[in-house]
């Protein structure tokens, strides 16, 4: 499982409150990944980490942000959630910039009312 | 241009048989193409990959299928288990910076 977790597993919240997903990696892997799962969409990047501090958006970051404040924890915000954000979301590493698999995290199912 | 598009949704195949599932992209540029398997509550795992400078690659059950000129590639697994039900999504990415997901396919195998 390439050593990451993600916390809480499961949320469920209401609209409008903020909301902060949790991944941590303990192999200090560079590049971290963040991606939502919905049905009939496959796996979407919402964020990425290529190092400490150093984050760029996927094709749908729009109300989402991240910090990468160490190289073991990567935090995913919604600053307030919406309905639509409904998901489970991945947590993802790559090993390396040759390397191309990525490693997921066993996800975090959240709710919003 | 950076879609896949996977196929199909959902597969009913009896065991022993051969599942095949299909992806087709438009990106020329892509070079990098994995297929992940994933269980119910679990992350997708790396299931096998392929480069496009071959055409074929095999590892054990699982064969992926390549063809560069029709933008094309597919999942073949043989001898299909009860095991192997789960979802399958193929992606392609380019200079293995982002990967571009297909939607998935639900695979169940008939005992």
């Amino acid at each position: 499982d390439a050593g990451i977790t993600q916390s809480p597993r499961h949320k469920v919240t209401e609209t409008g409150t903020p909301v902060t997903l949790r991944c941590h990696q303990t192999e200090n892997h560079r590049y971290m990944y963040w991606y939502r799962q919905d049905p009939g969409h496959g796996l979407r990047l919402i964020h990425y980490s290529y190092g400490v501090k150093d984050t760029d958006k996927g094709e749908v970051s729009d109300g989402y942000s991240v910090s990468r404040s160490k190289t073991e924890d990567f935090l995913l915000t919604l600053e307030s959630a919406t309905s639509s954000q409904t998901s489970v979301y991945f947590c993802a590493i790559r090993q390396g910039a040759l390397v191309d698999t990525q490693y997921f995290g066993p996800g975090t199912r959240l709710t919003v009312l | 241009q950076q879609q896949v598009k996977q196929s199909p949704q959902s597969l009913i195949v009896q065991k022993g048989g051969i599942s095949i599932i299909n992806c087709a992209y438009e990106n020329t540029a892509f070079d990098y193409f994995p297929w992940y398997q994933q269980f119910p509550g679990k992350g997708p795992a790396l299931l096998i990959a392929i480069r496009p400078d071959v055409s074929e690659k095999k590892e054990g059950r699982f064969t992926i299928s390549f063809n560069k000129s029709a933008k094309q590639f597919s999942l073949h697994i043989m001898d299909s288990q009860p095991g192997d039900s789960a979802t399958y999504f193929c992606a392609a990415s380019k200079s293995n910076y982002q990967l571009i997901w297909g939607a998935g396919t639900k695979l169940i195998i008939k005992p």
